[in-house]
């Protein structure tokens, strides 16, 4: 398996955009969470699904940002609109249904707002 | 609310000296604790795994304590190598393994050649 894809690995824009982060879990996997990594922060949780349906969204700061999960091979991140304070690496991982084995990460998607 | 705490936050050792990274924790109800390697630009990659009712786990020159009761968690690295230079972090998850990660900021650890 090729592990969990995120695209764009980069992504660089003005303020006010929106912007689409896009995560392909690993096949099978029942569990997807999207992390937040920042300097000051560290990794938050942003919000986590469970075989396509959001469980707990608490993370997600407000109402700009958005996630899907349309089937169990894709997750969508939108922020609409993008602002400077949003700029950070977002991670996506996914797990598998059983509980003893670990999260796997994708690269993440750097993104930076201008 | 789970607090994770790495300590400390940058640490710079010879090549070849054993080292220990500390993590700790504020609700001792985790079902596991696990220590990740990050590299710069790079994802997370798992290093061990603890369930909360283990003690200690071991892979390779790494081995990963973990004292529930006093929320606390060891990383030792022995014999370090240049090429363990990253970023640690130290993660909890709640009821479940399935449940978010909780984490640390991490510890960035250079080994000098």
């Amino acid at each position: 398996d090729a592990g969990v894809i995120q695209s764009p690995r980069h992504e660089v824009t003005e303020m006010g955009q929106e912007v689409t982060l896009r995560c392909k879990p690993i096949s099978g996997h029942d569990y997807l969470f999207w992390y937040r990594q920042t300097m000051m922060r560290g990794l938050e949780l942003l919000i986590y699904f469970n075989n396509n349906v959001p469980i707990d969204d608490s993370g997600m700061p407000e109402d700009r940002f958005s996630a899907k999960m349309p089937n169990a091979s894709f997750s969508t991140l939108k922020i609409q609109p993008s602002e400077p304070r949003d700029s950070a690496v977002y991670f996506c991982a996914s797990s598998p249904l059983t509980s003893q084995e670990t999260q796997y990460f994708g690269p993440g998607t750097r993104l930076l707002v201008l | 609310k789970q607090e994770v705490t790495q300590i400390p936050a940058a640490l710079s050792v010879p090549e070849g000296e054993n080292l220990v990274l500390n993590c700790s924790f504020t609700d001792s109800a985790i079902y596991n604790l696990q220590w990740f390697r990050q590299d710069p630009g790079k994802g997370l990659t798992s290093l061990l795994l603890i369930q909360s009712s283990q003690r200690e786990q071991t892979s390779g020159r790494l081995n990963a304590s973990l004292d529930k009761s006093s929320g606390r968690s060891t990383l030792y690295i022995a014999a370090s190598q240049p090429g363990d230079s990253a970023t640690y972090l130290c993660a909890v998850s709640g009821y479940s393994g399935n449940t978010p990660l909780v984490f640390g900021k991490g510890t960035r650890l250079s080994v000098i050649a």
